[in-house]
């Protein structure tokens, strides 16, 4: 199985700040025959399910604010906030679809400082 | 607008069965591959099994296997989770989730709110 792992456990910043999380995979997740990396970031606030933020490790799910973006390829991956705001206070996962099982990443808490 | 409505969950003593149940309205649900996530109290996400577009092909994850068996009716647009051997290590909220095209290697963009399962006696 391929293993996600994140870093950090968990972050606080001041509003306005730019948060950045970092997510790796055990192997690659870039499917060369379509060169796209299978990798999702979701978002999850206190008492609700997850939501779906990015895919295809950069491209932004429609209605998710462009504060938000993903980049990376092959295993290392990035999640950045440019611009915290306090209703981006949840939990963030990310997810590989390469490979089945699918796997996702233990999870980093984002704060505000 | 997407809907996904989950049921079934409730308390269940180790060794038990209980079948779950997702409700999907608001898309063509045969286009689409489906699958159950789980979060155990105070934990992160799980992902448990995925059942292609035409039922064709089902996966599940290790620590399911042979225990638990998803399914789906188009004709009703629901997603079927029945667990046999329910363990306490199963408790858990249990998601339906939406694939995000008919391919089971998709992301998940749509979710339910779930339903709790609690195995113990």
């Amino acid at each position: 199985d391929i293993v996600m792992t994140q870093s950090p456990d968990s972050l606080a910043a001041s509003l306005g700040e730019r948060a950045t999380i970092n997510c790796k995979s055990s192997q690659t997740v870039l499917f060369t025959s379509n060169n796209k990396n299978y990798l999702a970031w979701y978002q999850q606030k206190p008492g609700q399910p997850p939501k779906l933020l990015i895919y295809w490790a950069s491209t932004r799910e429609s209605g998710v604010p462009d504060r938000f973006s993903g980049s990376g390829s092959g295993t290392d991956f990035t999640l950045t906030i440019s611009s915290l705001q306090a209703e981006d206070v949840a939990v963030y996962y990310c997810q590989q679809y390469c490979t089945l099982p699918f796997t996702f990443g233990p999870g980093t808490r984002v704060d505000i400082k | 607008e997407v809907q996904l409505l989950e049921s079934g969950g409730g308390l269940v003593q180790p060794g038990g069965s209980l079948r779950l149940s997702c409700a999907a309205s608001g898309f063509t649900f045969s286009n689409y591959a489906m699958s159950w996530v789980r979060q155990a109290p105070g934990r992160g996400l799980e992902w448990v099994s995925v059942i292609s577009d035409n039922a064709a092909y089902t996966y599940y994850a290790d620590s399911v296997k042979g225990r638990f068996t998803i399914s789906r009716d188009n004709s009703r647009n629901t997603v079927s989770l029945q667990m046999n051997s329910l363990r306490a290590e199963d408790t858990a909220v249990y998601y339906c989730a939406k694939g995000s095209s008919d391919s089971r290697y998709s992301a998940s963009d749509y979710w339910g709110q779930g339903t709790l399962v609690t195995a113990s006696s």
